[in-house]
């Protein structure tokens, strides 16, 4: 299994512009989230899923959307990007056993830089 | 989720025990103590959890208080390699309930 992967690991872009930070998996778990962590901090959870076609917002969801039209795939959408938007980007998943969640797994991030 | 409270840093010899406090004094009684690490520039790690009985794994072992209100992570032979931020999160392990990451310690192993 490749776990959680994520794509860029890298990303410069623009005050005002969009882009798509892509997150899977294929360990075949319901739940997956992203997370942004900021210099120095802790993380701090932006959207969540429980399963395809359900998503929630987490504590920081302003600015960001997310869909689940698969169980793999998790995209996080940066409409217009701002410079309070740099963070490094984490990916998570994990699965329910008897209504417990299980241990998350995460990706290795990506390092989002907005100018 | 109930708070936690961790040393901001801690210095550990290498090949000595790590033991890293957390203290929940608020923690309720179907929430668990979950502890993850994240090494420099990696996405975090978890390292173990528990409920209310001690835990152990291939990693490290779990110690909570009797009353629950505060647990300790022990890494028994720590290397350079466990340099990490160790994050102590109180949770109930529901579909709805995420992962709180606050802090941490920075644990800074030491030849």
């Amino acid at each position: 299994n490749a776990g959680v992967t994520q794509t860029p690991k890298f990303q410069v872009l623009k005050t005002g512009q969009s882009m798509t930070l892509q997150c899977a998996q294929d360990m075949n778990h319901e739940y997956m989230s992203w997370y942004r962590q900021d210099p120095g901090m802790g993380l701090r959870l932006i959207h969540y899923s429980v399963g395809a076609g359900i998503t929630d917002q987490g504590e920081v969801p302003n600015g960001y959307n997310v869909s689940r039209s698969t169980t793999e795939d998790f995209p996080l959408r940066l409409l217009s990007a701002a410079p309070s938007q740099t963070s490094v980007y984490f990916c998570a998943s994990s699965y329910f056993l008897a209504g417990v969640q299980e241990t998350q797994y995460f990706g290795p991030g990506t390092r989002l830089l907005v100018l | 989720d109930a708070k936690t409270t961790q040393p901001t840093s801690m210095d550990c010899a290498e090949g000595r025990a790590a033991n890293l406090p957390c203290n929940h004094s608020t923690i309720s009684g179907n929430e668990y103590v979950y502890w993850y690490r994240q090494i420099h520039s990696q996405g975090p790690q978890y390292i173990i959890h528990g409920l209310k009985n001690n835990e152990t794994n291939e990693m490290a072992s779990l110690i909570i208080t009797e009353d629950r209100k505060s647990s300790t992570l022990i890494l028994p032979h720590a290397t350079l390699r466990d340099t990490a931020v160790y994050y102590c999160i109180v949770r109930v392990p529901n579909a709805g309930n995420m992962l709180t990451f606050g802090g941490g310690t920075r644990l800074m192993v030491k030849p």
